[in-house]
């Protein structure tokens, strides 16, 4: 069965200093990647995707993220965190055969420290 | 550009009730959207695709007669949750696919609380 794991549930990080988020999936071929972030009580905003290409991404605020085929990963980097990146993260990954469906990771939660 | 709507933003309905939540694509035309759920603290879960023009595909467990959706227009899917149950309260999101490529634009959600 098609599955996104994200590891960590939690997320702590100073300010400053940089961030790594996991994701990992499971899919038959090779799916479309996508990174969100979630404010509470609010909608998704894309921050980066991958369809095919370079394998490292450049995304919005600072974020990117590099695909490994071998490791099926998606991991998600930033390298100097800002209080303001304190969100829920979310990876997804979708299939154009599979009519375009998302399957959506757990979600990190991110939390920064002054 | 690529901009989706969700109306209303939060509503509170009594139990029993039916409650109806809009999806619209502004500035695209959606061949596709999709309806996902999400509960407090939880990721999104896709509850089912709808086509313009065509009946909605459900994912499995999500039961069709209590969610009606319903794509009339290239820009327009509605929701509606029959039959409220506190159990039902949650934030739904909808995400709209297109002529714009390969990715899916999401709406800014609705959360529904039913008393």
């Amino acid at each position: 069965a098609q599955s996104v794991t994200q590891p960590d549930i939690h997320i702590t990080v100073s300010e400053g200093a940089s961030l790594e988020l996991r994701c990992n999936y499971s899919y038959g071929a090779t799916p479309y990647l996508f990174w969100y972030v979630q404010s509470p009580g609010q909608g998704l905003q894309l921050l980066l995707k991958y369809f095919s290409g370079d394998t490292l991404v450049q995304g919005i605020k600072g974020f990117e993220a590099e695909f490994k085929r071998s490791q099926s990963s998606f991991n998600l980097r930033k390298p100097s965190v800002h209080w303001s990146d304190a969100a829920e993260y979310f990876c997804a990954v979708g299939l154009k055969a599979a009519g375009n469906k998302l399957t959506f990771g757990g979600g990190t939660r991110v939390l920064v420290k002054p | 550009g690529a901009v989706v709507s969700q109306h209303p933003s939060r509503v509170i309905c009594k139990s029993g009730t039916s409650v109806k939540i809009e999806c619209r694509s502004l500035d695209f035309q959606a061949t596709t959207m999709f309806w996902y759920r999400q509960f407090p603290k939880q990721s999104l879960m896709l509850m089912a695709t709808s086509n313009e023009g065509s009946k909605a595909t459900y994912e499995q467990g999500v039961e069709k007669d209590k969610f009606l959706i319903n794509h009339a227009s290239l820009t327009l899917s509605t929701l509606t949750v029959t039959s409220a149950h506190p159990e039902d309260s949650s934030f739904y999101i909808c995400s709209a696919f297109g002529d714009r490529g390969e990715e899916q634009y999401f709406g800014p959600g609705t959360r529904l609380t039913v008393t």
